[in-house]
């Protein structure tokens, strides 16, 4: 597609609820990022997806957290028994190798209640 | 390991006022520097980068930003801000020659603009 789509845009959720939020990158982008930014915070790196694998996850911040890519496309970001602590705008950012910077989408708010 | 500073959390100008915004960075490396733009509802937008070559960078709707590399600095300037200017400013840095390894953001700057 044209831009970085994700979905939903938005997402109330009860606190110990799964919720799956979905990332569509860029065609052919083959680098793919997700982001955590929280109210009056900078971006918080997540994990980064080179092709279907991720060579750095390091910013997961608890085992409750994990994302998948298939068919070097489509990505996932699942977080499992949410906590109030988990609310914040989940960005997601795609890039080329050799230069452009990332491009990305507009988010997905989620609010744990 | 790769940190983004960013001093100023929220700076207030009037119209046609100068901006100059403050990043510095620690990374020992090679880098590459960015600035994003947040405007109030909108998703992030890459307002100028910085891999290689001439330190002075200029990105849309005027602004520049210039790479010191002895003072770890990376500043955005503008000469005569707008209010439409009225934004959320992020400095970024990743190592390495190219720009698909992940990017560390600073806290952001916020921008007001009095019209």
């Amino acid at each position: 597609g044209a831009g970085v789509s994700q979905s939903p845009s938005n997402k109330v959720t009860e606190k110990g609820k799964d919720v799956e939020l979905r990332c569509d990158p860029i065609s052919g982008h083959t680098a793919l990022y997700w982001y955590r930014q929280s109210l009056g915070q900078g971006l918080e790196f997540l994990i980064y997806f080179q092709g279907n694998s991720a060579p750095d996850k390091s910013g997961l911040p608890s085992d409750r957290f994990s994302a998948e890519r298939t068919g070097g496309s489509v990505s996932t970001l699942t977080i499992q028994r949410t906590q109030q602590e988990d609310s914040a705008v989940y960005l997601c950012a795609s890039s080329s190798e050799g230069g452009l910077g990332y491009t990305f989408g507009s988010g997905t708010r989620l609010t744990v209640v | 390991a790769q940190s983004v500073s960013q001093h100023n959390h929220h700076v207030i100008l009037s119209e046609a006022a100068s901006l100059e915004l403050g990043c510095n960075y620690s990374y020992g490396g090679t880098v590459n520097l960015f600035w994003y733009v947040q405007y109030p509802g909108q998703h992030l937008q890459l307002l100028l980068k910085y891999f290689s070559g001439d330190p002075l960078v200029k990105g849309i709707k005027g602004f520049e930003a210039e790479f010191i590399k002895s003072k770890f600095s990376f500043n955005l300037r503008k000469p005569s801000v707008q209010w439409s200017d009225t934004a959320e400013y992020f400095c970024a840095v990743n190592g390495g020659y190219s720009s698909a390894s992940k990017i560390i953001f600073g806290s952001g700057t916020r921008l007001s603009i009095r019209p």
